[in-house]
């Protein structure tokens, strides 16, 4: 079973602060990674991709992968409370010539005023 | 607007009856899937199309369930005789199917069985 965990959370920072969200997928195959954030009632809008080891900044955002470790982060810098949100955390796996997005559960941020 | 569309947003059935919901991808994308998220979850893989051929159902995808793609644009998601377990958001996504690229998804249809 191909799985994507994350810490559900909520996980709680000042505004102004550094979130810093984790997650770790257990098929070694999967070829691209993705963030998404999904506030309450709505659907997933993305956020990032990587499918490069090291760093890949876009904004506030920076999203990490270390394929050696099977590790995905997102960080976001001067969390704002519009930031509150969930982030979801996905990967994309090619078995017997399908792309199939798997999903973490989500950890979910709040971002204090 | 010329994202994906789901329709509809929202749909209250008894629990018993049968409910379609359509998505329609952006357009010339080629890849099509059906999710399911209920609360406090990530979206669950249903079901994948590339173009009209429908090449994988999770195990997920009851034979209560089915999906169509007739002519490789438009998707239905048929759900029959509905339990309330079935009670959550079904999202469509499409992709251009070129690259590792992202999901785009629809806004979602949001079922409640009751």
């Amino acid at each position: 079973q191909k799985e994507v965990e994350q810490n559900s959370g909520p996980l709680s920072v000042p505004e102004g602060a550094i979130a810093s969200l984790n997650c770790t997928y257990s098929d070694r195959g999967s070829q691209s990674f993705f963030w998404y954030r999904q506030y309450s009632g709505k659907s997933p809008e993305l956020i990032m991709f990587i499918y490069s080891n090291g760093d890949k900044e876009d904004g506030r955002f920076t999203a990490q992968l270390n394929k050696a470790s099977q590790y995905v982060s997102l960080l976001i810098r001067d969390s704002q409370p519009s930031d509150s949100a969930t982030y979801l955390c996905a990967a994309l796996s090619l078995t017997s010539g399908t792309y199939k997005y798997i999903f973490g559960t989500g950890t979910r941020l709040k971002v204090l005023a | 607007d010329t994202g994906v569309s789901q329709d509809p947003r929202h749909k209250i059935t008894k629990r018993g009856q049968n409910v379609t919901f359509r998505c329609d991808p952006i357009s010339e994308h080629n890849r099509l899937y059906w999710y399911r998220q209920t609360l406090g979850q990530g979206p669950e893989f249903l079901t994948y199309f590339q173009n009209e051929a429908q090449l994988e159902k999770s195990r997920l995808l009851s034979d209560r369930f089915s999906a169509e793609r007739p002519k490789g644009s438009f998707s239905t998601l048929e759900i029959q005789r509905t339990e309330q377990g079935d009670s959550a958001m079904y999202l469509c996504a499409s992709n251009p199917g070129t690259g590792n690229t992202e999901a785009f998804f629809g806004q979602g249809t949001r079922l409640t069985v009751v």
